[in-house]
């Protein structure tokens, strides 16, 4: 069976800093692998997805993702946080043929200090 | 873009009460999703269906009944509202030629059940 985990449900950091938010999958086959964002009183919407076409992932806002399979993570980064990424942050797994069904990590909380 | 909106944004209903969560998207996309999330863990899937009228079950059935008559359109029904029923309410649509299995979110309904 798929599962994701995220590691932290509440990361902090301080305006310019590295965001690290991590996560971590268990698949049988081949996965595709997504960060989704919930911004506060807000629906989630895609940062970006893994499927197989490059390992390191290139999303919306700055962010990116590499897909690390010996390690079977899949850890979002930011070089340099900025007020407005504070949010809730998702990681979801599915794989081929499973109808569109995602499973999502526990969520991860984003406090970004000034 | 994709628009999906859902009929509340917020709603307080008492124990045993009949309630209906209505979600549309604009985008004639055949898959449709509701899940309800909660502090801790996550979004868990609770029905989803692929066309009108079809619906599956999801990984937390128990308690809720959907309807999908018309394309656009998938309802979410809480038969007889209980306590632990109280969350939010996230609706999400994605089109079915879409391997990669993008989901598109509504804003969500918070429900509180006095």
């Amino acid at each position: 069976a798929q599962s994701v985990t995220q590691l932290g449900s509440h990361v902090s950091v301080s305006e310019g800093a590295l965001v690290l938010l991590r996560c971590n999958y268990s698949s049988s086959v081949p996965p595709y692998l997504f960060w989704y964002v919930q911004y506060p009183n807000q629906g989630l919407q895609l940062l970006l997805k893994y499927t197989s076409a490059a390992t390191l992932v290139k999303g919306i806002n700055g962010f990116e993702a590499e897909f690390k399979k010996s390690e079977t993570s899949f850890h979002l980064t930011k070089p340099s946080a900025h007020m407005s990424d504070a949010a809730e942050y998702f990681c979801a797994v599915t794989k081929r043929n499973q109808g569109g069904k995602l499973i999502f990590g526990q969520g991860t909380e984003l406090s970004v200090k000034p | 873009d994709v628009k999906v909106t859902q009929s509340s944004r917020y709603l307080v209903k008492r124990t045993g009460e009949k309630v209906f969560l209505e979600c549309v998207q604009d985008m004639d996309h055949e898959n449709m999703f509701w899940y309800r999330q909660d502090p801790g863990l996550g979004l868990r899937l609770i029905y989803f269906s692929y066309d009108v009228k079809m619906k599956e079950k999801g990984d937390i059935p128990e308690g809720y009944s959907v309807s999908r008559e018309k394309k656009e359109r998938f309802s979410l029904i809480l038969e007889s509202a209980s306590t632990n029923q109280t969350s939010m309410y996230l609706c999400a649509s994605s089109l079915q030629g879409d391997l990669f299995d993008t989901q598109y979110f509504g804003p969500g309904t918070r429900l509180t059940v006095l």
